[in-house]
């Protein structure tokens, strides 16, 4: 299986803060990586696809990079409703495989 | 707009067969495909299999020998079997659709918990 690592874990921010999380496939994955975001109670919502293409409706302060083993989520300028749990999915290869989630939290 | 539900018992006895249903509301089942995705309470997501309207399956091979999803294209649902469980098995269950073209998941439902217990 390919194993994705999120780096940090957890994230302390500020609103208006330019944020990255990054995502490390242990083998490569072409493009094939998506974003979600996740509050608590809900289910992930699709954020990205494909690395870099953002889904329809939401917002262009979230961008996508990277291709190969290596990517980053950033939001250039953190809003309240982005306090949330991101989590990187791989879709190159079965079984697709998730991320551990990194925790955006209020500093 | 697509909608999704997840439907099934909360509670399941150890070594008995975990049972939920998606019904699929807003949009056709057909010419899309649908998975199964678990969290267990604090963790991160897991993949649990997909299927195809036509019916054809993949499954996560860590659950590979317990699992079957299956379809009914007239009633707009899709279905989650997993026998055998334990403890380990409890965690919220999602199902989701595919985004066209892709093996992201672009619709999800709400999430069911599923307790594994005696």
């Amino acid at each position: 299986d390919i194993q994705m690592t999120q780096s940090p874990s957890t994230l302390s921010a500020s609103v208006g803060d330019r944020v990255t999380i990054t995502c490390r496939a242990s083998q490569s994955i072409s493009s094939w990586l998506a974003w979600y975001q996740q509050k608590p109670g809900k289910a992930p919502k699709l954020l990205i696809y494909k690395a870099s293409s953002l889904e329809s409706g939401v917002p262009s302060r979230f961008s996508g990079s990277g291709s190969g083993t290596e990517f980053t989520l950033t939001i250039s300028s953190l809003q309240p409703d982005d306090f949330a749990t991101y989590s990187c999915q791989q879709y190159n290869s079965y079984p697709w495989t998730f991320g551990q989630g990194t925790k955006v939290e209020i500093k | 707009q697509v909608q999704l539900q997840e439907s099934g018992p909360g509670l399941v006895k150890p070594s008995e067969t975990l049972s939920l249903t998606c019904t699929v509301s807003g949009g056709s089942i057909n010419s899309y495909y649908w998975s199964w995705i678990r969290q267990p309470p604090g963790k991160g997501l897991e993949w649990i299999g997909y299927i195809h309207y036509s019916g054809s399956t993949n499954y996560n091979p860590s659950l590979k020998s317990r699992v079957t999803i299956s379809v009914d294209t007239s009633k707009n649902q899709f279905s989650l079997k997993l026998s055998s469980v334990t403890a380990a098995d409890t965690a919220v269950y999602y199902c989701a659709r595919h985004v066209t073209s892709s093996s992201c998941f672009g619709y999800w439902g709400q999430g069911t918990l599923v307790t594994v217990s005696s």
